[in-house]
């Protein structure tokens, strides 16, 4: 069955320095791979996506993942983080293809906490 | 312009009681959804209309009825509210591509907070 596992229910890193949220996925091919963004009180927003090509995705606000797929892992990274990007993130997974019925598959979700 | 917007954005009720949380998206997507957020964020699928048809009917009690009166709308009633129905509802669309069925990429709502006393 697909899965989607973020091992870090929260991280804290001080304003300035780099970030790296963890995602890896239980999938029998490569599936599509989503990372949102909920910020406090909003919706989620996409930040980035991988469907195929460079396994290097960049996104919005300056994020980017890697999808490596012998370790089933697609990694957010942000090199220098702002007191902004505090919100919850979420890994999400999508079968291929992704026909009228299809369902993303989420993770559990990495709640960013920023120090100043 | 709101994408995709939800009414109400609060919504306190009592136990027993019938809610109406209404959706609609002007970004002329073909496929809306109904989400489930509980407190500790996790994102359970509940609905999914294309074209009006649904689509996608997870186990979620009969209490929940989503209908969809067009394309852009897709409206989520509640009957016999209970405490576990407290959560926060999203909304959301997913727009469709030539060669991919589904982009996958959904935009979402600002979400309905319901709280069932």
């Amino acid at each position: 069955a697909q899965s989607v596992t973020q091992p870090d229910i929260h991280i804290t890193v001080s304003e300035g320095a780099s970030l790296e949220l963890r995602c890896n996925y239980s999938y029998g091919a490569t599936p599509y791979l989503f990372w949102y963004v909920q910020s406090p009180g909003q919706g989620l927003q996409l930040l980035l996506k991988y469907f195929s090509g460079d396994t290097l995705v960049q996104g919005i606000k300056g994020f980017e993942a890697e999808f490596k797929r012998s370790q089933s892992s697609f990694n957010l990274r942000k090199p220098s983080v702002h007191w902004s990007d505090a919100a919850e993130y979420f890994c999400a997974v999508g079968a291929v293809p992704m026909d009228s019925n299809y369902q993303l598959i989420w993770g559990a979700g990495t709640k960013l906490i920023i120090k100043p | 312009d709101t994408a995709v917007s939800q009414t109400p954005k609060y919504l306190v009720t009592q136990m027993g009681n019938d809610k109406s949380i209404k959706c609609e998206q002007n970004l002329g997507h073909d496929t809306m959804y109904w989400y489930k957020q509980d407190s500790k964020k996790f994102l359970k699928i509940m609905f999914s209309y294309n074209n009006k048809e649904l689509i996608i009917n997870e186990t979620v009690p009969n209490r929940f009825s989503p209908k969809s009166p067009d394309k852009a709308h897709l409206n989520l009633h509640i009957n016999s509210l209970e405490l576990g129905d407290s959560a926060v509802y999203f909304c959301a669309s997913s727009p469709r591509d030539r060669e991919i069925s589904n982009t996958g990429e959904l935009f979402f709502g600002e979400g309905s907070r319901l709280t069932v006393l």
